[in-house]
C-alpha cells in the first residue's frame, strides 16, 4: 500500500554540525518526493523536491537523496542552525490523483546550541 | 506572498456538534486541500478540490464533508463532531495539479469534548 515512513522521530545535533533526516517510501509510482518544514505553531512549509528519476538535488544548504533501489529518501542540512530546529516531514506526490500529497510521520530536529 | 487563512486558531466543540473550518487563500489557487495532523500519523488528506464546486475524497474522509462555492474558500465540515476527531487540521493550496509546493495555512487545534 502507500505509505511514507521515517527512520527515527527525533534528532539531536549540534549547531554547526549537519544534519542527515532520513525518510523510507513503499510506493514507486510517485511523480515526485519533497521535504517540508514544520516549525512550532506553523503549517508545514515547502523545502526541496526531487523528481523520481533523479539520484540527487542541491538547494541552498540542503540536499536531497534519491536511492530508488532501497526506496530511500534523506535530506542532508549542512551547518545546522538553530533556526532549522522543526519537524520535517517527507511526501510524496501523484500529479494523477489531483496532486495528493502522502506524507510520512516526521522527524523532529532539535539544534542545541 | 501566497496566504492561507484559517479562520480559528483554536476551537472547543461538544460531541454532536455541527462544525464548520474555513479557509481562504489569496492568490487565486485552483487546487485546495484539507488535511489532519496527529501525532505519530503524519499529515492525512481528508478532501481535496481542484475548482469550484468541485471535491474529492482524500484518504480520510469518513465523519466530513467540504464545500467549495468560491474558488478562494474551502470549508470543512465536520457533521456531527466526535471525540476521535479532535486534532489540527490543516489547509492548504496550490496553483494547480502539478504544482509540488502546497501553501499551508497555521492551522485549526480542534477540541471535541
Amino acid at each position: 500500500g502507500e505509505s511514507v515512513g521515517l527512520h527515527l522521530p527525533t534528532l539531536s545535533v549540534q549547531e554547526g554540525d549537519n544534519s542527515i533526516i532520513n525518510c523510507a517510501y513503499s510506493n514507486s509510482a510517485s511523480d515526485y518526493f519533497i521535504w517540508y518544514k514544520q516549525e512550532s505553531g506553523k503549517g508545514p512549509q515547502f523545502i526541496i523536491d526531487i523528481r523520481s528519476n533523479m539520484d540527487k538535488r542541491q538547494g541552498q544548504r540542503v540536499t536531497v537523496l534519491l536511492n530508488k533501489t532501497v526506496k530511500h529518501l534523506s535530506l542532508q542540512i549542512a551547518a545546522t542552525q538553530p533556526g532549522d530546529s522543526a519537524v520535517y516531514f517527507c511526501a510524496e506526490i501523484y500529479y494523477n490523483q489531483g496532486g495528493k500529497l502522502i506524507f510520512g510521520q516526521g522527524t523532529e530536529l532539535s539544534v542545541k546550541p | 506572498d501566497v496566504k492561507v487563512t484559517q479562520s480559528s486558531r483554536y476551537l472547543v466543540k461538544r460531541t454532536g456538534e455541527k462544525v464548520f473550518l474555513e479557509c481562504v487563500q489569496d492568490m487565486d489557487h485552483e487546487n485546495m486541500f484539507w488535511y489532519r495532523q496527529d501525532p505519530g500519523l503524519g499529515l492525512r488528506l481528508i478532501y481535496f478540490s481542484y475548482d469550484v464546486k468541485m471535491k474529492e475524497k482524500g484518504d480520510i474522509p469518513e465523519g466530513y464533508s467540504v464545500s467549495r462555492e468560491k474558488k478562494e474558500r474551502f470549508s470543512l465540515i465536520l457533521e456531527s463532531a466526535s471525540t476521535n476527531q479532535t486534532s489540527m487540521y490543516l489547509c492548504a493550496s496550490s496553483p494547480r495539479l502539478d504544482y509540488n509546493e502546497q501553501f499551508f495555512g497555521p492551522g485549526t487545534r480542534l477540541t471535541v469534548l
